[in-house]
C-alpha cells in the first residue's frame, strides 16, 4: 500500500521561508515529485528526486532521504502568487501516489 | 499552446445519465494516465496506457467506468450511469518514456446532481 504524509496546511509571511514535510512508505520508489496546484487549476512541476540531497531550482528546493522515508520542499523569499497547495508524489514505476497536499497561504 | 488539453472544463449532469470526457496528450508523448481528485486531496491513479494499449486500471475504476485510447493519441473516460460520488475533478496527464515528469492537463470538473 501507499501512505504519503504531508502537514494539511501552513501560512507564512511573504518574503519568508517554508519548508513542507512529507513522509512515505510505499511498496515501491522511483523518485518523489513536488506539484504546484492553485485552486481549480491542474498541478505543475515543481522538482523531482531520486537520489538522496538536496535539489535546487531558483526559490524552490527539494530534499529526499530515501533511507528515512523523508522529503521536503523549501520556498524561499515567498511571494503572494505562492499561495497554493503543494503536492508530494511518489513515483512507483510509472505511477504517482500523491499524499492530500499542503495549503500554503502567505500573508502581507 | 502544446501542453495536455481536456475537454470539457466543466460537465453538470443527473444521476444516471453517461458522460464522456475527452484528453489531448503532448503530441510526441506515448504515456497517458487519468487521475481524479475530489476537494482537499491529492489526485487518485485510475489509469494508465502506453500507446493504445491500457496496462493498468485501479480497483477505484468500476465497471461503470471505460477509458480508450484507439490510436495512441487521445483518450477518452467514459462513465455510465453516474452517481453523485463520482463528482470530482478528472485530470489526464502526459509522459514521454525518457521523462520521469507527468505533464498534466486542466482537468474536467464533474457535478452530478
Amino acid at each position: 500500500g501507499q501512505n504519503i504524509d504531508q502537514p494539511t496546511e501552513m501560512t507564512a509571511t511573504e518574503g519568508a521561508i517554508v519548508q513542507i514535510n512529507c513522509t512515505y512508505q510505499t511498496s515501491g520508489f522511483n523518485g518523489l515529485f513536488w506539484y504546484q496546484q492553485h485552486a481549480g487549476e491542474a498541478p505543475t512541476f515543481l522538482s523531482y528526486n531520486v537520489l538522496d540531497g538536496l535539489e535546487e531550482k531558483g526559490r524552490f528546493s527539494s530534499f529526499l532521504s530515501r533511507s528515512k522515508g523523508y522529503s521536503y520542499l523549501l520556498l524561499k523569499e515567498l511571494q503572494m502568487k505562492d499561495s497554493a497547495s503543494y503536492l508530494c508524489a511518489v513515483k512507483n514505476d510509472y505511477k504517482l501516489s500523491f499524499g492530500a497536499g499542503t495549503t500554503v497561504t502567505v500573508r502581507a | 499552446d502544446t501542453g495536455v488539453s481536456q475537454d470539457p472544463r466543466h460537465k453538470i449532469t443527473k444521476r444516471g445519465q453517461n458522460v464522456t470526457f475527452r484528453c489531448d496528450p503532448i503530441s510526441e508523448h506515448n504515456r497517458l494516465y487519468w487521475y481524479r481528485q475530489t476537494l482537499g486531496q491529492g489526485p487518485e491513479f485510475l489509469t494508465y496506457f502506453q500507446n493504445e494499449a491500457q496496462l493498468e486500471k485501479s480497483r477505484l475504476l468500476s465497471d461503470r467506468f471505460s477509458a480508450e485510447r484507439p490510436k495512441g493519441s487521445f483518450s477518452t473516460l467514459e462513465i455510465q450511469r453516474t452517481e453523485q460520488g463520482d463528482s470530482a475533478m478528472y485530470l489526464c496527464a502526459s509522459s514521454d518514456r525518457s521523462y520521469n515528469e507527468q505533464f498534466f492537463g486542466p482537468g474536467t470538473r464533474l457535478t452530478v446532481l
